[in-house]
């Protein structure tokens, strides 16, 4: 199984900043490896799909970078709006697995 | 594209629940469709995939507890769900693709 595992647990940052939340998988996810926002109460959105390919309707300062067993989600200059938690998922083997989540807030 | 799973509430441990994700602008057997679920205050783990070929795969945690359906006639996708146990208590979400691009609402599960 494909463990992700995502640093930090808790971002607290302010409007502008730059985050970045870093996946690391314990092997390769190819580049199968997909990004989520959740707020509290709602269902999860998709952000980033294979590692990088942007979703048409979310804003560009969220991108996605990595391969392998390294991925990066980049926030620029962050909104109150960002406020939420993000997690990654991996494709790549079953069965499918998410990070743990990392909780962004605003300053 | 709208999912809209139902078939929550509460049930005893070792009691079967089915849940079912009704789907409207899409069809469930072209696509992927997924169960993943919340456990209250806890992070997301999927549960269960069938693929548009009809192939199913599950999660270690719920592997020959669960099962995953679909009805083409009615466009559903189901998850029957047997010898529940408490951690099995969570929001149940059905999903579509593999970057998860389309999500229900979820219905609740409690086991208790």
């Amino acid at each position: 199984e494909i463990v992700l595992t995502q640093t930090p647990d808790l971002q607290s940052a302010a409007p502008k900043e730059t985050v970045t939340i870093t996946c690391r998988a314990n092997q390769s996810a190819g580049n199968s490896l997909h990004w989520y926002q959740q707020k509290p109460g709602q269902s999860p959105t998709l952000l980033i799909k294979y590692a990088s390919q942007p979703i048409s309707g979310v804003p560009a300062r969220f991108s996605g970078s990595g391969a392998g067993t390294d991925f990066t989600l980049t926030i620029t200059r962050l909104e109150a709006e960002d406020s939420a938690t993000y997690f990654c998922h991996q494709t790549k083997n079953l069965p499918w697995t998410f990070g743990q989540g990392t909780k962004v807030e605003i300053k | 594209v709208h999912l809209v799973e139902s078939g929550g509430g509460l049930i005893q441990p070792g009691g079967s629940l089915r849940l079912s994700c009704a789907a409207s602008g899409l069809s469930v057997s072209n696509n992927y469709m997924s169960w993943v679920r919340q456990a209250p205050g806890k992070g997301l783990e999927w549960v269960s995939v069938i693929f548009n070929n009809g192939n199913s795969h599950y999660a270690d945690s719920v592997k020959g507890r669960f099962t995953i359906a679909r009805d083409n006639s009615k466009n559903t996708v189901s998850l029957q769900m047997n010898s529940l146990r408490d951690d099995d208590t969570a929001v149940y979400f059905c999903a579509r693709g593999t970057g998860l691009n389309f999500w229900g609402r979820g219905t609740l599960v409690i086991v208790s």
